[in-house]
Order: C-alpha cells, then structure tokens, then sequence
C-alpha cells in the first residue's frame, strides 16, 4: 500500500481563524514533506522531516507551523494567514530522507481558501 | 542552480497516438528523476523513478528514458486513451540542492480526445 491520506479535503478560513491541516502514512516511512502548489504551477517545498525532526525549512513564515507528532503522522497548524496562502497543499513522504534514491509519495491534497 | 524544463507546456493528440512528452535538466550531478501525473485540482501521482545510473524504466504503456549527460528525459505514452488526460510533471533529486530536493519543472498539460 502506497497512500498517503490528508484531511480535510477543503478547508474555507479566514484571516483570524486557527486551523490545522493532517496528513498520515503508514508506510512505514520515515521522512515526510509538506508542499505548496498554485494554480498551474509545480509544488513548492515548504518543510521536511526527517526522523520526526524538523530537516529543512524553506524560509517559510512562521504563520505556518509544522509538527510531527509521530513517524506515521504530520500537521500543519494554520495561524493569520492571507489570501495570498489560497492553495493546494500536499503531503507526501519517503522511506528515508538522508538516501536521496527514494521515490516519493503524495497525498490528494487540501484545498486551502483565505477568505 | 538547477533548472527543469518541459516542453511542451501543452499538446493535444487523438486518441490512439504514440507520444513522446520531454524534459531537460541543467546539472547532470542528480539522484534519480522522478514522473509524475496529475489530475486537476489532485495530488500528484508517481508513474516512474529513474536512478542516475539506469537508462530507462517501464510500467505498462509508459516508458521512461533518462540521459544524465546530455540532461535529457523522455516519457512514452504509448496507445494513449481519454484516461491519460492530466498534467505531467518530471522532478530531479539533485546532489548539490539541500536535502536532495526535488526540483520540479512546469509540467505538459495532455489532451488526449476521444
């Protein structure tokens, strides 16, 4: 089995709320990614964990904030964004960060809208 | 810096054709090269990942080439369907970018009609 499951599918926020977006993989994984994608654009890496710690941060704001709770699961807690933060945000992981011959995986995504 | 390219941006073919769709990279110094569909408003799917020191890899009706040294890979779609419609993204895994990050170019938006 080769899924990876984000939740919510849609997510509508304002500018004030505080909101969270899920991803889960029971792969056995050990390396998880969140990305960032426009329309007609590629996805754009935000953050990379690597053995439930933080390994790269793409100079994202810190309206964004990630966790990693455990190696199957990973947040992105959603704080004052801006309209400009409309997106669709995929999840995806890998067996191992550090062996860069692996294939990653993704999620189907949330579709995020700042209203 | 490493740069992804995919040409055509889009292309549009009957249903039945063999097609070819490209993709060039500028520092040969990568991992592997990753293909990928996407369906409008989807995650992204991976069809087919090639180790720098393979030449090609196949899965069903997709064949995918890689030529580290000229910066070049191709995805054959062979008999391509309705179903095949999607975007199709190449990614690099690079030795020099942090992390060994995927690079990923625009993407070819394929209209395959019926």
């Amino acid at each position: 089995d080769t899924e990876v499951t984000q939740t919510p599918k849609h997510l509508v926020m304002g500018m004030t709320n505080k909101k969270s977006l899920k991803c889960e993989q029971h792969m056995g994984h050990r390396a998880m990614y969140w990305y960032k994608q426009k329309a007609k654009k590629p996805p754009e890496l935000m953050f990379v964990y690597s053995y439930e710690k933080l390994s790269i941060n793409e100079s994202v704001p810190s309206r964004f904030s990630p966790e990693c709770p455990n190696s199957s699961l990973l947040n992105l807690h959603l704080h004052a964004l801006q309209p400009e933060d409309s997106a669709l945000y995929l999840c995806a992981s890998s067996q191992d960060h550090r062996a860069f011959t692996y294939e990653q995986y993704f999620g189907p995504g949330t579709r995020l809208t700042v209203t | 810096k490493q740069e992804v390219t995919q040409i055509p941006a889009a292309l549009s073919v009957p249903e039945g054709e063999n097609l070819v769709l490209n993709c060039s990279f500028t520092d040969s110094a990568i991992y592997n090269l990753q293909w990928f569909r996407q369906d409008p408003g989807k995650g992204l799917t991976s069809l087919l990942l090639i180790q720098s020191s393979q030449r090609e890899q196949t899965s069903g009706r997709l064949n995918a080439s890689l030529d580290k040294s000229s910066g070049r890979s191709t995805l054959y779609i062979a008999a391509s369907q309705p179903g095949d419609s999607a975007t199709y993204l190449c990614a690099v895994k690079g030795i020099y970018n942090q992390g060994g990050k995927l690079i990923f170019g625009q993407g070819t938006e394929l209209s395959v009609k019926p």
